[in-house]
């Protein structure tokens, strides 16, 4: 198994860009998270999906869409980048509530 | 706002000295979790504690959950240089359905 991937790995953008961050999970779970995570700081929580075709917000989801059309696959969307957007972004999924696995993260830098 | 807060926010210990670590939350859980995060790496769940436990081992690790103070702690014993990483507290708040809500972590160096 791969577990959970992430593409890119690395990532700038100018103000203004879209883009999408792909995350793909070949373990079958049901629940996939974004999360970014800022400098010395722990994770916040930016949108999940508890199954197919079902999402919901996290913590700080403005500027940010996500879908979920196959088990696998959870892309998470940047509108139009901002500066504070600037982050490691972090994939993950589970199969039972709570026990989460992660991808190796994406490093944005947008100016 | 973050619901787990962890302290202290950084601790240096000789490789084979205990690391202790603890986490306060402001809720009602259905249970907590520790992650660790290697430096550029994704976090590595270690272990998953349900709120009617009140403690936990795997290998070298333990952990404490005090659901009456609302707080929980993680014990590093002989500890390694591969140890070295930050160690994040997770809740799952009741509230939250089955999302979790990350602490701050806590940077831990381990000397050789």
């Amino acid at each position: 198994n791969a577990g959970v991937t992430q593409t890119p790995k690395f990532q700038v953008l100018k103000t203004g860009q879209s883009m999408t961050l792909q995350c793909a999970q070949d373990m079958n779970h049901e629940y996939m998270s974004w999360y970014r995570q800022d400098p010395g700081m722990g994770l916040r929580l930016i949108h999940y999906s508890v199954g197919a075709g079902i999402t919901d917000q996290g913590e700080v989801p403005n500027g940010y869409n996500v879908s979920r059309s196959t088990t696998e696959d959870f892309p998470l969307r940047l509108l139009s980048a901002a500066p504070s957007q600037t982050s490691v972004y972090f994939c993950a999924s589970s199969s039972t509530l709570y026990e989460q696995y992660f991808g190796p993260g994406t490093r944005l830098t947008v100016t | 706002s973050q619901q787990g807060e962890e302290d202290p926010q950084a601790l240096s210990i000789q490789e084979g000295e205990n690391a202790t670590m603890n986490c306060s939350y402001k809720t009602s859980i259905n249970n907590l979790q520790w992650y660790r995060q290697n430096s550029g790496r994704g976090l590595v769940h270690l272990i998953l504690i349900r709120s009617n436990e009140r403690e936990k081992h795997s290998g070298r690790l333990r952990v404490t959950l005090d659901t009456s103070k609302k707080s929980s702690s993680l014990l590093i014993t002989a500890s390694r240089a591969a140890d070295t990483a930050s160690y994040f507290c997770a809740t799952g708040p009741k509230a939250a359905g089955n999302k979790l809500t990350f602490g701050g972590g806590t940077r831990v160096l381990v000397k050789p």
